[in-house]
């Protein structure tokens, strides 16, 4: 069935260090794949997103890639602080549906 | 944030019980999905309701029955449910043309569900 992996499950960097999760999706008919941030005890929310006629979008500290043909899709995170501690989902997907990876848990030590 | 809220936001029960949670988005929004967030496990999809159509997943278990009278309104019926139950349920919304792709689904709070 339809999928989404995402590595690694947790990861530990230092304040002002770079961080990156990456997914795989097996749905070839997937052509939206947003990322998302969920705080302790907190929602997810939208932190990013791109769509699949797009390579690379960036906003800010936050950049996507997005490789069709390999069916992978990276969040790239830099200048890291603090605040950036959280789970970071990936998801991919089309008109009716998302399909989340398991999460990131991300650790930023000061 | 008041845009998507859900009630109750912690829900204690027994699996004999018959118990609904609600969810209500004031964004104008036209698809609403019910997901279930357990410990180290994905996001899962349990129900969409899209432009007034229902798509199920097939397997969640028929205790769980969804219900949208409307555009701003989802519940979730629970009834004999079983201890593996227990999770974050949550509710989004999202604004879909009839054409369009996927975009943003914004979440809510989530109702923190514990069958004992």
């Amino acid at each position: 069935g339809e999928n989404v992996e995402q590595h690694p499950s947790t990861l530990s960097v230092q304040e002002g260090d770079s961080a990156v999760i990456k997914c795989t999706y097996s749905d070839s008919a997937s052509n939206y794949f947003p990322w998302y941030k969920q705080e302790l005890g907190k929602r997810p929310q939208l932190i990013i997103d791109i769509r699949s006629n797009v390579g690379e979008k960036k906003d800010q500290r936050i950049a996507v890639t997005l490789n069709k043909t390999a069916k992978h899709f990276s969040l790239h995170i830099t200048e890291t602080q603090p605040e950036d501690s959280a789970v970071y989902f990936c998801a991919g997907g089309g008109y009716n549906k998302l399909i989340f990876g398991a999460g990131t848990r991300l650790a930023v030590h000061p | 944030e008041t845009g998507v809220t859900q009630t109750p936001r912690h829900l204690v029960m027994g699996m004999t019980n018959k118990k609904s949670l609600k969810c209500e988005q004031h964004l104008g929004h036209n698809a609403m999905y019910w997901y279930k967030q357990s410990a180290k496990k994905p996001l899962e999809l349990m129900f969409v309701y899209s432009l007034e159509e229902r798509v199920e997943n097939n397997s969640v278990p028929s205790r769980f029955s969804p219900e949208c009278p409307n555009s701003s309104h989802l519940f979730l019926h629970l009834h004999t449910l079983q201890p593996e139950d227990s999770a974050l349920y949550l509710c989004a919304s999202t604004l879909k043309s009839s054409s369009g792709g996927a975009g943003e689904q914004f979440f809510g709070p989530g109702t923190r569900l514990t069958v004992l």
